[in-house]
C-alpha cells in the first residue's frame, strides 16, 4: 500500500491570499488526484495530476483558481489561489493503489483550509 | 446524473449489532470498481473494501462484507458486530472502466450506541 504525506494537515488563511498544499507519496504513481470536501458535503474531484503534462481538470475548477504542479512520479502540489470563505473544505490527494492496478485508492491524512 | 447513491443520511446502530449501508450506482461501462470508504471525525480517508465487476463472489474484510448485486447496481456494505469505533461517515465510491478518478456518494453518518 501507497503511504502518503500531506501539509500543511490544517490552515487559517486570509481571504485574498494563495495556499499550497504539498502531497508526497512513498513510491511512484502515475496518477495523482485531488479532491475537495466541503463542509458536510462529499468529495468531488478538482483534477488528475500527470507527471509530465498539464494536468487535467473537472467540470467547475480551472487552473487559474487551482493550479496544480507535477514535477515528479512522488510528488505534487495544489495551490488555492485568491481565497474567499467558499473554498474552506478539506482537500485531499489520492493515489491508485493495490497489487491489482484499480483495486485500491489511499488517500493522504488532508488539508483542512479555514479562509477568514 | 448522480453515478452514486446513498440514501441513508444517517443510522443508528446497537453496539454487538450488524449494520447495512446502501448504495446504487449507475454506470454504462462493463468494467467498474465499487469501493467503501470511512470517514472519521478526523477527515482521513480509510479505505475498507473493494468489489469489482468481473468479481465473482462477494468481497469481504473482517467484519466488513460488501453485498454485491450486479442485477440492481447495488453494492451495500456490511458491518457485524458493530464498535463504538465504528461511528464515522462511511462513503461509496466508484471507478469506471480504465479510469482510477473515484465518483462518491453523499455518505452515511453511522453512529454506533453502548
Amino acid at each position: 500500500s501507497a503511504v502518503i504525506s500531506q501539509k500543511p494537515s490544517r490552515d487559517i488563511c486570509q481571504r485574498g491570499t494563495s495556499l499550497t498544499i504539498q502531497c508526497q507519496v512513498d513510491s511512484q504513481v502515475t496518477m495523482m488526484f485531488w479532491y475537495r470536501q466541503q463542509p458536510g458535503q462529499s468529495l468531488t474531484l478538482i483534477a488528475t495530476a500527470n507527471q509530465g503534462s498539464e494536468a487535467t481538470y473537472e467540470s467547475g475548477f480551472v487552473i487559474d483558481k487551482f493550479p496544480i504542479s507535477r514535477p515528479n512520479l512522488t510528488f505534487s502540489t495544489l495551490t488555492v489561489s485568491n481565497m474567499s470563505p467558499e473554498d474552506s473544505s478539506i482537500y485531499l490527494c489520492s493515489v491508485e493503489g493495490g497489487t491489482t492496478p484499480g483495486t485500491e485508492a489511499f488517500f493522504g491524512q488532508g488539508t483542512r483550509l479555514t479562509v477568514v | 446524473a448522480q453515478k452514486i447513491t446513498q440514501t441513508q443520511p444517517g443510522m443508528f446502530v446497537q453496539e454487538k449489532e450488524a449494520v447495512t449501508l446502501d448504495c446504487t450506482y449507475d454506470t454504462s461501462d462493463p468494467s467498474y470498481g465499487l469501493f467503501w470508504y470511512k470517514q472519521p471525525s478526523s477527515g482521513e480517508m480509510i479505505f475498507l473494501i473493494y468489489q469489482g465487476s468481473y468479481d465473482q463472489q462477494n468481497a469481504t474484510e473482517g467484519r466488513y462484507s460488501l453485498n454485491f448485486q450486479k442485477a440492481r447496481k447495488s453494492a451495500n456494505l456490511v458491518i457485524s458486530a458493530s464498535q463504538l469505533g465504528d461511528s464515522a461517515m462511511y462513503f461509496c465510491a466508484m471507478r469506471e472502466g480504465s479510469d482510477y478518478k473515484l465518483s462518491f456518494g453523499a455518505g452515511t453518518t453511522v453512529t454506533v450506541r453502548a
